[in-house]
């Protein structure tokens, strides 16, 4: 398997211009994670996903950042419109509750870097 | 709101030496915690998981506590490599489906 591919891996933009980020999880996985790290604030939460459905979307910072997952291998995250504190690395991952443990163990993807001028 | 604590300030050790990170979590106890290495540029990679019902994990050189009554997990690097030089995160699970939150993550630096 490939694992968790994201696209673009570097975007740079001007604020107020609209940026799409792409995640394709591994196949079978059931859950998607978005997360979004900065120096600042660390690896944050920002939605999850169970079978293509929002579960949690309280760490969407605001309006501007919408998810969707249409389907089983992709996800998207909307910034509409960028502004410069949304510069961050963006990471997608996916999980199954595994092994003995039955816990979630996440697989991430190598990020999408955002850069708003 | 459950708050992660990491050691914030960076770790430098001797290689060949044992090197322990804490993790200490607030309020009620997860029933797993996981702990992630990061190098830079790259994503979070998986390292270990141990329940809430278990005192201890081993993995190579690798070992991880839980103590639920001090509501911490240290994680240890025994025999440590400059190549074991990472950020090292924790994340509680409160139920083995629930959102995965991490700590602020602390960064190794294991000195030749």
């Amino acid at each position: 398997d490939a694992g968790v591919i994201q696209s673009p891996r570097h975007e740079v933009t001007e604020m107020g211009q609209e940026v799409t980020l792409r995640c394709k999880p591994i196949s079978g996985h059931d859950y998607l994670f978005w997360y979004r790290q900065t120096m600042m604030r660390g690896l944050e939460l920002l939605i999850y996903f169970n079978n293509n459905v929002p579960i949690d979307d309280s760490g969407m910072p605001e309006d501007r950042f919408s998810a969707k997952m249409p389907n089983a291998s992709f996800s998207t995250l909307k910034i509409q419109p960028s502004e410069p504190r949304d510069s961050a690395v963006y990471f997608c991952a996916s999980s199954f509750p595994s092994g003995n443990s039955g816990a979630n163990v996440l697989t991430f993807g190598a990020g999408s870097r955002l850069t708003v001028l | 709101s459950q708050k992660i604590e990491q050691n914030s300030e960076a770790l430098n050790i001797q290689e060949g030496k044992t090197a322990t990170l804490t993790c200490n979590y607030t309020n009620y106890s997860p029933a797993y915690l996981q702990w992630y290495r990061q190098d830079p540029g790259r994503g979070p990679v998986f390292l270990l998981l141990i329940r809430e019902n278990e005192k201890e994990k081993r993995k190579e050189r690798l070992k991880v506590t839980f103590d639920t009554t001090l509501k911490q997990s240290l994680f240890h690097i025994t025999a440590s490599q400059p190549a074991d030089s990472a950020t090292y995160l924790c994340a509680p699970l409160y139920s083995s489906a629930s959102k995965i939150i991490f700590g602020s993550g602390t960064r190794l630096s294991i000195r030749p």
